[in-house]
């Protein structure tokens, strides 16, 4: 079955401490991404990739780093830098041809949910 | 910039009554839009999307949007709603004029559903 892995589920951090969160796609998609949620703000985006070696910041990337060594993956860091980490996040991939391409869909992973102690 | 607009952040509808969830969008040019369900705890599932095209389109289970230019609107709707329908669901509007396909959503509406 193809699709998007993220592990843990569940992620506890203490004060001042870095976590890393994976995400997995076997479903051969170029772009990824990495979103927050957090209760009433939807999703927004942290970081984006449509290859590998490259990636962007999204419009909430202060205090996260990710890479993408492989197309498969695209783990993200919550630093200690990240005031407010507690939320749940979402990895995403999608087939982008960039802007000059036509739009496609994005797959969702199940979610990592992260807690600050 | 673009953006999405869920006015109801819950609702709660009968099983069997019929539904119909708002999204309103900004948006500068022809827009890309979608609705993705969620269930608690899970990661979203794409319902439908609207790229172009007949302005009435279906999706997975039963639901259907209906894109409105005029109004700037892509409600959700479906007739008849089953207790499995309980979840969150997500607007969205996709922008290809950022050099990647980036997806602004909505703030969500959770939806209740009484027996």
């Amino acid at each position: 079955d193809g699709g998007i892995t993220q592990s843990p589920k569940y992620l506890f951090r203490k004060e001042g401490q870095n976590v890393t969160l994976s995400c997995e796609q076997n479903l051969n998609h170029d772009a990824m991404y990495w979103y927050r949620q957090d209760p009433g703000q939807g999703l927004r985006l942290i970081y984006y990739s449509q290859i590998v070696n490259d990636f962007q910041k999204g419009d909430i990337a202060e205090g996260y780093s990710v890479s993408r060594e492989k197309k498969e993956s695209f783990p993200l860091t919550v630093t200690s830098a990240q005031k407010n980490p507690t939320a749940f996040y979402l990895c995403a991939s999608s087939i982008d041809r960039g802007a000059g391409g036509p739009y496609n869909e994005q797959f969702f992973g199940p979610g990592t949910r992260l807690t600050v102690l | 910039a673009q953006s999405v607009t869920q006015p109801d952040i819950h609702i709660t509808v009968s099983e069997g009554a019929s539904l119909e969830l708002r999204c309103n969008y900004s948006y500068g040019a022809t827009p890309y839009l979608f609705w993705y369900v969620q269930s608690p705890g899970q990661g979203l599932q794409l319902l439908l999307k609207y790229f172009s095209g007949d302005t009435l389109v279906q999706g997975i289970k039963g639901f259907e949007a209906e894109f409105k230019r005029s109004q700037s609107s892509f409600n959700l709707r479906k007739p008849s709603v089953h207790w499995s329908d309980a979840a969150e669901y997500f607007c969205a509007v996709g922008n290809m004029n950022t050099g990647f396909q980036k997806l602004v959503f909505g703030t969500g509406t959770r939806l209740l559903v009484s027996p």
